[in-house]
C-alpha cells in the first residue's frame, strides 16, 4: 500500500544550490500535482501533469521546473535555491482531472540556507 | 493568489468535547472538499461536497456547503485524541483539480 512516495523526506541546502525532489505513485493515477505548504497559509500549486509528458504551470511555478517521464513518477527541480523556497512539499496524484480524490505523500521538508 | 479563510485558526479541547470550524471565501464554489493532515503526514480527504445546502457526515465529522456557495463547516462530534490534526478546506469552480483553492487550516488539539 505505498500510495505516493515523496524522496527525500528532509533536506538542507545553500542558498543557489539545485536539486530534485522525486514523486512515485503506485495508482496508475494519470494526474500528479506538486504543491508547497507554509505557514498560516494554505496549500499552493506549483506545477502539475495532466499526462505522460504534459506539465503545466500552477499558482506559484516561478524558480521551480518539472519532468515527467514516466506516468508513475513526477519530479520537481530547484534549479538554484533561494530561501524563499524553504516550505513543505507536497505531491499528489489523481485518477481524473476533477476535484476531490487527491492523494497526497508524506512531504518533503526543505530549508534553504 | 486568492486563499479561503478558516476560522478558528486553532483549537484546544477536551477529549469529548464537539468542534465546529467553518471556511469562507470571496468567491463562489461549486465544490468544497474538507481534507485532515496528521502531524508529519499528507492530508486525506474526509468529506466532498457538491451542492449548495448540501450536508454530508463520515462518522463522526459532519460538513455542510453553505447555501450562499461561499462557505462551508465542519463539525466533529465526540471528539478523541486521534482527532488531532490540522484540517483543511478546499473549494474550486469548474471541477478541475488544478483550480482547487486551499483554506489556511486549522488546528486541532484534543486533550485526554
Amino acid at each position: 500500500n505505498a500510495g505516493v512516495t515523496q524522496t527525500p523526506k528532509f533536506r538542507v541546502l545553500k542558498t543557489g544550490q539545485s536539486m530534485t525532489l522525486l514523486c512515485a505513485q503506485d495508482m496508475n493515477h494519470e494526474y500528479m500535482y506538486w504543491y508547497r505548504q507554509d505557514p498560516g497559509m494554505g496549500l499552493r500549486l506549483i506545477h502539475y501533469s495532466v499526462g505522460e509528458g504534459t506539465t503545466a504551470k500552477g499558482e506559484v511555478p516561478d524558480g521551480y521546473n518539472v519532468s515527467k517521464k514516466k506516468k508513475q513518477n513526477f519530479l520537481l527541480g530547484l534549479e538554484s535555491a533561494a530561501p524563499s523556497q524553504t516550505s513543505v512539499y507536497f505531491c499528489a496524484s489523481s485518477g481524473q482531472p476533477t476535484n476531490e480524490k487527491l492523494f497526497f505523500g508524506s512531504g518533503t521538508q526543505l530549508s534553504v540556507l | 493568489g486568492q486563499q479561503l479563510n478558516q476560522s478558528p485558526q486553532s483549537m484546544f479541547i477536551q477529549e469529548g468535547e464537539d468542534v465546529s470550524m467553518n471556511c469562507t471565501s470571496s468567491s463562489i464554489f461549486n465544490t468544497w472538499l474538507w481534507y485532515k493532515q496528521d502531524p508529519g503526514e499528507g492530508p486525506v480527504l474526509l468529506i466532498a461536497l457538491y451542492k449548495a445546502g448540501e450536508l454530508t457526515s463520515n462518522g463522526r465529522l459532519t460538513a455542510q456547503f453553505g447555501t450562499t456557495r461561499k462557505d462551508s463547516f465542519l463539525n466533529i462530534s465526540a471528539s478523541i485524541p486521534s482527532d488531532v490534526g490540522i484540517y483543511f478546506c478546499a473549494g474550486a469552480w469548474g471541477g478541475a483539480t488544478n483550480k482547487l483553492i486551499f483554506g489556511t487550516g486549522t488546528l486541532l488539539a484534543v486533550q485526554p
